[in-house]
């Protein structure tokens, strides 16, 4: 069985401030992917990354950034310099090589000006 | 490409009625899925598929059937609705993990409601 879980149910900040959306992950699979999608008030779903298993290099990509650590089973996520437009639901998932994959109950956060 | 469409974008049920959720990929991805998500909740897999003729159970299957008879088509079954299963709907596909890029591309979502 795999889990993803976001023990993070709300975070608020106010613009400008940084803040890390944890993810912690259970699979048995050695070979697995990790995701981090957007959701914003609109409803749609918005992909960020894709990491594997075997990569466990950290990546920047402008105000973002993720943590992937295999050794904590954990794929954290980081906005730096907060901005409203941020505002969303985040979810980390966990895909298996087979295919199913399993999302955890999202990170709600609100960014204020 | 038009990506991952679906319809109905919002509908209303009975208890008991019956309605198919329709799921159209042009993307040519062999990987189709199914979730629902509950207000302030995330999304539950109800069921998969890695190709044409193919479909697994995810989390929550109960009170949902689903076909795949077309790499592009995988519409969702609800019978009998109840009021459990009023939710958001969205359908996604993707590569396999073996391809890259292979994440998870959505619909807009189907916005159901079982009274």
């Amino acid at each position: 069985a795999q889990k993803v879980t976001q023990a993070q149910t709300e975070i608020s900040v106010v613009e400008k401030e940084d803040v890390t959306l944890d993810c912690v992950y259970e699979t048995r699979d050695t070979t697995y992917y990790l995701f981090w999608y957007k959701q914003p008030p609109s409803g749609e779903l918005v992909f960020l990354i894709r990491r594997n298993s075997f990569d466990e290099q950290n990546e920047i990509s402008g105000r973002y950034s993720w943590n992937f650590q295999k050794s904590t089973s954990s794929f954290n996520f980081t906005i730096t310099a907060s901005q409203v437009v941020d505002s969303a639901v985040y979810f980390c998932a966990l895909r298996a090589n087979a295919g199913k994959s399993t999302f955890g109950d999202g990170t709600t956060l609100t960014v204020k000006p | 490409n038009a990506g991952v469409t679906q319809t109905p974008k919002f509908r209303i049920l009975k208890i008991g009625q019956s309605m198919t959720l329709q799921c159209t990929q042009d993307m040519n991805h062999n990987y189709m899925y199914w979730y629902r998500q509950d207000p302030g909740m995330g999304l539950k897999l109800i069921y998969y598929s890695v190709g044409a003729g193919i479909t697994d159970k995810g989390e929550v299957p109960n009170g949902y059937n689903v076909s795949r008879s077309t790499t592009e088509d995988f519409p969702l079954r609800l019978e009998l609705a109840a009021p459990s299963q009023t939710s958001v709907y969205f359908c996604a596909s993707s590569l396999p993990t073996s391809a890259v890029p292979h994440e998870q591309y959505f619909g807009p979502g189907t916005r159901l409601t079982v009274t």
